[in-house]
């Protein structure tokens, strides 16, 4: 019921094409889902983050579309870039510790 | 600069060696947490503080030891407990209470244990 699952564990993406990742939780506990990019030998850093109120939340080329009936929410990457070759990884918060939760991470490889 | 420093950035220790790993953030966050990370297993919680003086095991407690002496430290100790302490380690802080949903992260220590 703690757990994340994120998918898939790999995805190749051609420059200009979207990139989309997926995460389904259990726990309706959970109160905030962000999302956090990590290059290689660094330490993540937060993406874009939605609450369970709201369906969609877009910055910029990066979209979080939340689905709170069925349980899932994905990332939409716009335009795939080189540049965005890199791990992606969902979240939850547990609301009343402030824990979050991770998905087992996606490696994303934007193709030229 | 605001941010969190952990160093080193990699660290090699013998098998039955204790090892401290530094966490220090001058963000002014109460809670802090260090995380574990290995290939294809996302991030996992190992201990983590929301208070000075004060800290709560995570998921993967075991072989590992944790003090916070000052707010802005929160230094880890792997012990030769731990049976599998390759790794990379990630400390991360966040503000309290109902600004304390964005976790800030390290940029990580690479521990190696032959």
């Amino acid at each position: 019921q703690q757990q994340v699952k994120q998918s898939p564990q790999s995805l190749i993406v051609q420059k200009g094409g979207i990139s989309i990742i997926n995460c389904a939780y259990e726990n309706t506990a959970f109160d905030y889902f962000p999302w956090y990019q990590q290059f290689p030998g660094k330490g993540p850093a937060l993406l874009i983050a939605i609450r369970p109120d709201v369906s969609e939340k877009k910055e910029g080329r990066f979209t979080i579309s939340f689905n709170k009936s069925a349980k899932q929410f994905s990332l939409h990457i716009m335009d795939s870039q080189p540049g965005d070759s890199a791990t992606y990884f969902c979240a939850a918060r547990r609301g009343n510790t402030g824990k979050l939760i991770f998905g087992q991470g996606t490696t994303l490889q934007v193709k030229p | 600069d605001g941010g969190i420093t952990q160093s080193p950035k990699y660290l090699f220790r013998k098998e039955g060696q204790n090892v401290t790993l530094s966490c220090e953030q001058n963000l002014n966050h109460d809670a802090m947490y260090w995380y574990r990370q290995d290939p294809g297993q996302g991030l996992r919680l190992i201990y983590y503080s929301q208070i000075v003086n004060d800290f709560q095991k995570g998921d993967i407690a075991e072989g590992y030891s944790v003090s916070r002496e000052k707010k802005e430290s929160f230094p880890l100790t792997v012990t030769s407990a731990q049976k599998n302490p390759t790794a990379f380690y990630l400390c991360a802080s966040s503000a309290s209470g109902t600004r304390g949903f964005v976790q800030y992260f390290g940029p990580g220590t690479r521990l190696t244990v032959t």
